[in-house]
């Protein structure tokens, strides 16, 4: 069946813009996340969603950050005036639900350059 | 605050040995553990989840052991093989919590 499906898989931006990060979870999974993955980082949590509603968004580097969810299906996290330190790829998950057993199941990401 | 380590950072083997990869964690109060691998430019694909209250699982030449007490957690990789060369991630989620804390993982190369 399908995964996740993230897009764009790729994004260039310059400094200052706005860019908007596309989720698609797996049909059916109630609970969504993003994560960031920088170099020499690792994985750091962003925010969760049960359904469209936010639990969790205690990830979140600054108020420049935003994540919406609706129909409890597609994700967007926005990004405003972005700046360097933003560059990254911003991985999405799903799980069906909050309970275990419930492994997440990851997109493939969106790598963000800005220049 | 919960903090994963990964050791060591890099592995390099000959194809058909086996193999443990390990993983620490300071909070011993988790709600599951879950070992992923990346291959370069892509997603994590989960592989095992540990339940807290469990102490291994196994998933055909995948096993993950968990020691909540010691803060501890080992995959054993049986009779690798080049397609076993990515990057293995550990996560582990605290009891209360709906984050996963990563490792920053071990990358294993399996030489033919």
């Amino acid at each position: 069946g399908a995964g996740v499906s993230q897009s764009p898989s790729n994004k260039v931006t310059e400094k200052g813009k706005d860019v908007e990060l596309r989720c698609d979870p797996i049909s059916g999974h109630t609970a969504l996340y993003w994560y960031r993955q920088s170099l020499g980082q690792g994985l750091e949590f962003l925010i969760y969603f049960q359904g469209n509603s936010a639990p969790d968004k205690s990830g979140l580097p600054s108020d420049r950050f935003s994540a919406e969810r609706t129909g409890g299906s597609v994700s967007t996290l926005t990004i405003q005036r972005t700046q360097q330190e933003d560059s990254a790829v911003y991985l999405c998950a799903s799980s069906l639900t909050t309970s275990n057993p419930s492994p997440l199941h990851f997109g493939n990401g969106t790598r963000l350059t800005v220049t | 605050k919960q903090e994963v380590t990964q050791i060591p950072a890099a592995l390099s083997v000959p194809e058909g040995e086996n193999l443990v990869l390990n993983c620490s964690f300071t909070d011993s109060a988790i709600y599951n553990l879950q070992w992923f691998r990346q291959d370069p430019g892509k997603g994590l694909t989960s592989l095992l989840l540990i339940q807290s209250s469990q102490r291994e699982q196994t998933s055909g030449r995948l096993n993950a052991s968990l020691d909540k007490s010691s803060g501890r957690s080992t995959l054993y990789i049986a009779a690798s093989q080049p397609g076993d060369s990515a990057t293995y991630l550990c996560a582990v989620r605290g009891a209360g919590s709906y984050q996963l804390t990563f490792g920053k993982g071990t990358k294993l190369s399996v030489i033919p």
